[in-house]
């Protein structure tokens, strides 16, 4: 069973489309992410929600933004996708933050990663 | 710029057979930790085991162990008694101050 739970599993979406990917931890985590993965690639940081922060990869398009509506839950809505953006969108948590683009947070580093199921989007 | 190098996409094992994933990192940081995560297919990415740079003695999780060479920044997972269940995509990442890279992974088979 996983500790980070992500709905839904399968999304497939227009490009016109408005949806949601959610996701929600009960560790008491402070920091949640979003990744996006390609097949056969290692995942790509999109978004980093920590300390009440929001650490955004610039290269992110902004038809993907995230919200954190309280510290379990991180939601990434989606608007106007393009089939290349079709993926395995990954959640994950950890105790303390990690970030990518620079900027500690605090931490004494080792933040280990909790990942959920993913969520599989195909956007037509 | 830190980077990690996998450089085996594929491998593949016989079942009971021990097998060794490389992993290499170029960094000019000397504190920092390594991870192998380990994601099934169709199954959620998990920790498979990590190490502190600091520490010299090599970390182990059970069938798991590393061979960590810091001053050949090399960082490599061996499998022991390899089991169908060990069939997975590895990942060798790094995390200096926050900040997490992932290396491309290694495709492991087990061959019944």
């Amino acid at each position: 069973d996983t500790e980070v739970t992500q709905t839904p599993k399968h999304l497939v979406m227009g490009m016109t489309n408005k949806k949601s990917l959610k996701c929600e931890q009960h560790m008491g985590h402070r920091a949640m992410y979003w990744y996006k993965q390609k097949a056969k690639k290692p995942p790509e940081l999109m978004f980093v929600y920590s300390y009440e922060k929001l650490s955004i990869n610039e290269s992110v398009p902004s038809r993907f933004s995230p919200e954190c509506p309280n510290s379990s839950l991180l939601n990434l809505h989606l608007h106007a996708l393009q089939p290349e953006d079709s993926a395995l969108y990954l959640c994950a948590s950890s105790q303390d933050a990690a970030l990518p683009w620079g900027g500690a947070s605090g931490s004494s580093g080792a933040n280990v990663l909790t990942f959920g199921a993913g969520s599989r989007l195909t956007v037509l | 710029a830190q980077t990690v190098t996998q450089s085996q996409p594929e491998m593949s094992v016989q079942e009971a057979e021990t097998v060794t994933l490389s992993c290499t990192y170029d960094t000019s940081e000397s504190d920092y930790y390594l991870f192998w995560y380990k994601q099934p297919p169709s199954r959620q990415m998990i920790l498979v085991i990590r190490q502190e740079a600091y520490k010299q003695q090599n970390a182990t999780e059970n069938r798991f162990s590393v061979n960590f060479q810091k001053a050949a920044k090399s960082f490599s997972l061996k499998i022991s008694d390899s089991q169908l269940g060990d069939a997975a995509m590895y990942f060798c990442a790094y995390d200096r101050d926050d900040k997490i890279i992932f290396g491309k992974g290694t495709r492991l088979h087990i061959l019944p």
